[in-house]
């Protein structure tokens, strides 16, 4: 069973409709993250939390909002979508108790969003 | 402004010879670098890493080397493989309580 599950895998959406995305963990890591990649971007950070009860601007947060329902649950939100929105989205997860220093980020199968 | 480059977009090799991807970053604060290897329709998933106090850390076929007064660093693989054939990112933190920042990105293609 994959330790980083995303929901849908797919989406294809209107503008201006709400849409969620959905992350959970089963690594017991408190530090969960929000990607997303378009072609010859690379990945660029959206949201980040480092524990249940902090909430992080990334480097493109606007039109994004988040929820961290509990550790293991982290929710990207779109209130109302654009054509600009379309990318894959992966979210990720970290801990550094017993992983020396390293930061190693662990990331889910990602969620391809289309907006019309 | 982008603190992590890789500036090949792609790079192209026969199987069995080195592929040599490249990364640059232009922030002197930045204390762990990390490779990170994505196949189509997955997540990135963890290849190798080193800590700024090293200039080079080995793992099997996979070897990265760090200079850090050039602020380079370099994945190289040996042998390649046609299973290499990925987009592999190059990521960079600093300290222990930051993000990590990605660059954008080198498509590897091994041919057989």
């Amino acid at each position: 069973d994959a330790d980083v599950t995303q929901t849908p895998r797919n989406r294809i959406t209107k503008t201006g409709k709400r849409i969620m995305l959905e992350c959970s963990q089963t690594k017991g890591h408190d530090r969960m993250y929000w990607y997303r990649q378009d072609p010859g971007l690379g990945l660029r950070l959206i949201y980040y939390s480092f524990d249940v009860k902090d909430i992080n601007k990334g480097e493109i947060s606007d039109g994004y909002s988040v929820s961290r329902q509990a550790q293991a649950k982290f929710s990207l939100s779109l209130e109302s979508a654009i054509p600009n929105q379309t990318a894959l989205y992966f979210c990720a997860t970290s801990d550094l108790k017993g992983q020396g220093n390293s930061n190693e980020q662990f990331f889910g199968p990602g969620t391809r969003l289309t907006v019309l | 402004d982008q603190q992590v480059k890789q500036n090949s977009p792609s790079l192209s090799v026969q199987e069995g010879r080195i592929s040599i991807l490249n990364c640059d970053y232009t922030n002197s604060m930045f204390d762990y670098f990390l490779w990170y290897k994505k196949y189509p329709a997955e997540g990135p998933t963890f290849l190798i890493s080193i800590s700024s106090i090293k200039d080079k850390n080995e793992d099997g076929r996979f070897t990265v080397f760090l200079n850090k007064s050039a602020k380079h660093l370099s994945l190289h693989i040996v042998p390649s493989q046609p299973g290499d054939s990925a987009v592999y990112f190059c990521a960079a933190r600093r300290g222990s309580n930051y993000k990590l920042t990605f660059g954008k990105g080198t498509l590897l293609t091994v041919n057989p």
